[in-house]
């Protein structure tokens, strides 16, 4: 089993929709989680930190379920913007090594 | 602000030959670390290293070597590149703790062995 896990996709939705990513992890230790966007031949970067309260950035929310071992990230009302490539990770547990998902692709038409 | 610098940016190798792919990072970051990704494909972690003499195995190391003699350069060796080998590269580095780990990427080494 992998030790991170995502959607697969792509995901094509019009402007102003809803979508939601969902990305599961198998290591019980791991404590920290992000979620980073990569656009086509680019470098990923972190979009946001994931927190055990769950976070909100605009129309950016991410949030952890630690029982279930899953993270999330919904997009509200997507733009053109939005689409790109978005990568959860999470740190494979101690020293801090980052083990990411496949990554899910997004395509927000108009 | 330079921030994560890796060279060169793209390279063609001939199968059996040997390259270098420099990375340095100007933050102070301890971690550092390499990840391939293959087209349509996440980040896979070929090795890591938490501080100027200590790397270990991510998980795809076969065909790769690294060291770390600064806090500021992880260069990673191929020494008889393979077709298989063919990815784009990406050098990272963070702060050492969790929480906001952030990780900052370089722009990545797209390299094609034929």
């Amino acid at each position: 089993r992998k030790e991170v896990e995502q959607d697969p996709g792509p995901f094509n939705v019009p402007e102003g929709a809803t979508v939601a990513f969902n990305c599961t992890y198998s290591n019980s230790a791991s404590q920290s989680f992000f979620w980073y966007r990569q656009d086509c031949r680019k470098e990923p970067k972190l979009l946001m930190s994931v927190y055990s309260s769950g976070n909100e950035d605009g129309r950016f929310t991410a949030q952890l379920n630690r029982a279930s071992q899953y993270i999330s990230l919904l997009i509200r009302d997507s733009k053109l913007s939005d689409s790109a490539t978005y990568l959860c990770a999470a740190d494979s547990g101690g020293y801090n090594k980052l083990i990411f998902g496949a990554g899910t692709r997004l395509a927000v038409h108009p | 602000n330079a921030g994560v610098t890796q060279t060169p940016k793209f390279r063609i190798l001939k199968i059996g030959q040997s390259m270098t792919l420099q990375c340095t990072q100007d933050m102070n970051h301890n971690y550092m670390y390499w990840y391939r990704q293959d087209p349509g494909m996440g980040l896979k972690l070929i090795y890591y290293s938490v501080g100027a003499g200590i790397t270990d195995k991510g998980e795809v190391p076969n065909g790769y070597n690294v060291s770390r003699s600064t806090t500021e350069d992880f260069p990673l060796r191929l020494e008889l590149a393979a077709p298989s080998q063919t990815s784009v590269y990406f050098c990272a580095s963070s702060y050492a703790t969790g929480g906001d780990t952030e990780a900052f990427f370089g722009q990545g080494t797209r390299l094609t062995v034929v």
